[in-house]
């Protein structure tokens, strides 16, 4: 149980394009998900922390209004890359936290981001 | 689909002690990375092996890859407070995506 999938798994765009990556938990609901980049061997650096029927909370430094993540559903988050440009290139994970504890967390395969 | 089993799910140690998470893969791994998670935190990054066979050591930390490159541990020498959380495995496949193991929380007993 408490399988989390990412789709696409890997996405090749040009520059000025928009992505969508899209996360779900599929054997359980997901109160928060979070969203996550890595770059390689480096710690995953929390992009936001996304709440079922609410505004994302977005950590210093990450723009709103170029990642934008919207958590429709307690199975399903989206995180949507606008206007991407190559320095958005990277590794981008998700996580889905079980309600009985914020600390266990399941985490996706990631997604891998190139633009061109 | 292609899974990484981490165990134990829970170790209660008494400070001192050892402790040892072992992480096992139905598929050969590309590489396998290790992640610490504080009570509270995000996951950090502390190391990544690629080859077979493979022993690092990063001060009472050692990790080592196994040689057919599906199984991975983590084991801690002398336990100490600040070494609480959950340890993480990841794997790296063909396609490199992670596959996560399901994290050993360590627990330090009084």
């Amino acid at each position: 149980g408490a399988v989390v999938s990412q789709h696409p798994s890997w996405v090749i765009c040009k520059s000025g394009t928009s992505v969508k990556i899209e996360c779900r938990s599929l054997d359980f609901q997901a109160t928060t998900m979070f969203w996550y980049r890595q770059f390689p061997k480096q710690s995953l650096m929390l992009m936001a922390t996304s709440n079922e029927g609410s505004k994302a909370t977005y950590e210093q430094g990450v723009e709103k209004d170029k990642f934008l993540i919207n958590h429709a559903s307690l199975t399903l988050s989206t995180l949507t890359v606008t206007s991407a440009h190559p320095e958005d290139s990277s590794f981008y994970i998700c996580s889905a936290a079980i309600p009985r504890g914020a600390d266990t967390q399941y985490f996706g395969p990631g997604t891998r981001l190139t633009v061109l | 689909g292609q899974q990484v089993m981490q165990i134990p799910q829970y170790q209660h140690v008494q400070e001192g002690e050892d402790f040892t998470t072992y992480c096992n893969s139905s598929t050969t791994l590309s590489n396998i990375q290790w992640y610490k998670q504080r009570p509270g935190g995000h996951p950090v990054f502390l190391i990544q092996l690629v080859k077979s066979g493979e022993v690092k050591k990063q001060k009472r930390l050692t990790f080592q890859f196994g040689e057919a490159k599906k199984n991975s541990s983590l084991h801690i020498t002398a336990t100490q407070t600040t070494d609480v959380g959950t340890y993480f495995c990841a794997g790296g496949d063909s396609n490199y995506q992670l596959i996560w193991g399901a994290g050993t929380k360590l627990i330090i007993k009084p």
